[in-house]
């Protein structure tokens, strides 16, 4: 298994615009996470989903934020528009269902509003 | 409040010294605990996990962890560590509303030669 793929690796946007980040979890897991990392907030949880379907975005900072999931093999995460605060490293992770909570996450997406 | 804390940001050991990383929780029942490293430019990688049983824990790349009920600690241990341990290592604690995990701050290892 290739893991959890996260596209871009890094991306660089103009303030305004509109950024999409995308992940592709591993297959047969049924759980799939959104965290941003800063150094100024360390990891936090944007948003999450159970077979497809958003569970708990709590964690989605603004309305400017939203994440889809339209089938089990890949996730979105976009930000419109993007402010030069968005800036951090956004990780996608998956999980399995079956009692077993440790994640797997990606190399994350490294983004730069300037 | 449930919560997460590492105490130490940064440590800095010399290669071939055993190290300790503080992890205490805050958790209403027996919590699932759990260390990832993350390595420059990477995602988190998980070490080792606890869930129940032998509260001594073995994990990959020779670390292991220990679970204290009685001082809400978790903490990772190595007896002797090498340059590429050098990385940010996360306490997590879940599961959380059923299925989310805290993370801590993490604590940043330096190694030195």
């Amino acid at each position: 298994d290739a893991g959890v793929i996260q596209s871009p690796r890094h991306e660089v946007t103009e303030m305004g615009q509109e950024v999409t980040l995308r992940c592709k979890p591993i297959s047969g897991h049924d759980y799939l996470f959104w965290y941003r990392q800063t150094m100024m907030r360390g990891l936090e949880l944007l948003i999450y989903f159970n077979n497809n379907v958003p569970i708990d975005d709590s964690g989605m900072p603004e309305d400017r934020f939203s994440a889809k999931m339209p089938n089990a093999s890949f996730s979105t995460l976009k930000i419109q528009p993007s402010e030069p605060r968005d800036s951090a490293v956004y990780f996608c992770a998956s999980r399995s269902g079956t009692a077993n909570y440790g994640y797997t996450f990606g190399s994350g997406t490294r983004l730069t509003v300037v | 409040a449930q919560s997460v804390t590492q105490p130490d940001i940064h440590i800095t050991v010399s290669e071939g010294a055993s190290l300790e990383l503080r992890c205490n929780y805050s958790y209403g029942a027996t919590p699932y605990l759990f260390w990832y490293v993350q390595s420059p430019g990477q995602g988190l990688q998980l070490l080792l996990k606890y869930f129940s049983g032998d509260t001594l824990v073995q994990g990959i790349k020779g670390f292991e962890a220990e679970f204290k009920r009685s001082q809400s600690s978790f903490n990772l241990r190595k007896p002797s560590v090498h340059w590429s341990d050098a990385a940010e290592y996360f306490c997590a604690v879940g599961p959380y509303n059923n299925n989310d995990m805290r993370f801590g701050a993490g604590t940043r290892l330096t190694v030195k030669p």
